[in-house]
């Protein structure tokens, strides 16, 4: 098994432009996470996905908006970057079974210029 | 406050032991967690503990629970320079709409010295 990846690693912006942020996980799990990591801030929660072709808000969902249209994949879109967007973004997922563990990315390293 | 505590940085003689301190929120929560994420990667799960469990004892980690005062802490002993890293607590309490979504402290980096 792969785990769960993600594409890019790194991109770098313009602010204005627009990107999407993909995350696949080959685990069949049912939840499904975008994070935002800054420094000092920890990891704070963008959106997320209790299954296929659901989404809901998280801590600090404006600037993004997300789709579940495949369970196994879950993105993640900037559709007019601002510096204020730079940062290290993680995708998770976790099943609904025993320690609800999560899964981590390796994360995207994304700069708005 | 509404946030999971937790202080930032930690710094050890390697051989020592470490303790990272957490303080969460919700008691309602089922699983606590401490995640470890090493330098360019993602967090991954160290250990877990249950709820209802006071302690957990995995080789050289050490969970303990406090509910009443909702501490939780992490003992590593022994302690190599391979276990530098940023440590996090999590919890994971149900939302109103039955989900469990966990939130996460802000890590603490944990810094061994030879």
């Amino acid at each position: 098994n792969a785990g769960v990846t993600q594409t890019p690693k790194f991109r770098v912006l313009k602010t204005g432009q627009s990107m999407t942020l993909l995350c696949a996980q080959d685990m069949n799990h049912e939840y499904m996470y975008w994070y935002r990591q800054d420094p000092g801030m920890g990891l704070r929660l963008i959106h997320y996905s209790v299954g296929e072709g659901t989404t809901a808000k998280g801590e600090v969902p404006d600037g993004y908006n997300v789709s579940r249209l495949k369970k196994q994949n879950f993105l993640l879109g900037l559709e007019s970057a601002a510096p204020s967007q730079t940062s290290v973004y993680f995708c998770a997922s976790n099943t609904l079974a025993e320690s609800y563990e999560q899964y981590f990315g390796p994360g995207t390293r994304l700069t708005v210029t | 406050g509404e946030d999971v505590e937790q202080s930032l940085f930690l710094s050890v003689r390697e051989g020592d032991s470490s303790v990272i301190n957490c303080t969460y929120t919700d008691s309602s929560s089922t699983y606590l967690y401490w995640y470890k994420q090493e330098p360019g990667a993602g967090l991954q799960l160290l250990t877990y503990i249950f709820s209802n469990m006071d302690m957990k004892q995995d080789q050289r980690l050490t969970v303990l629970l406090n509910k009443k005062d909702k501490h939780l802490s992490l003992r590593i002993a022994d302690t190599q320079t391979g276990d530098s890293a940023i440590y996090f607590c999590a919890e994971n309490p149900p939302t109103s709409g039955g989900s469990y979504i966990p939130t996460f402290g802000r890590g603490t980096s944990l810094i061994v010295h030879p």
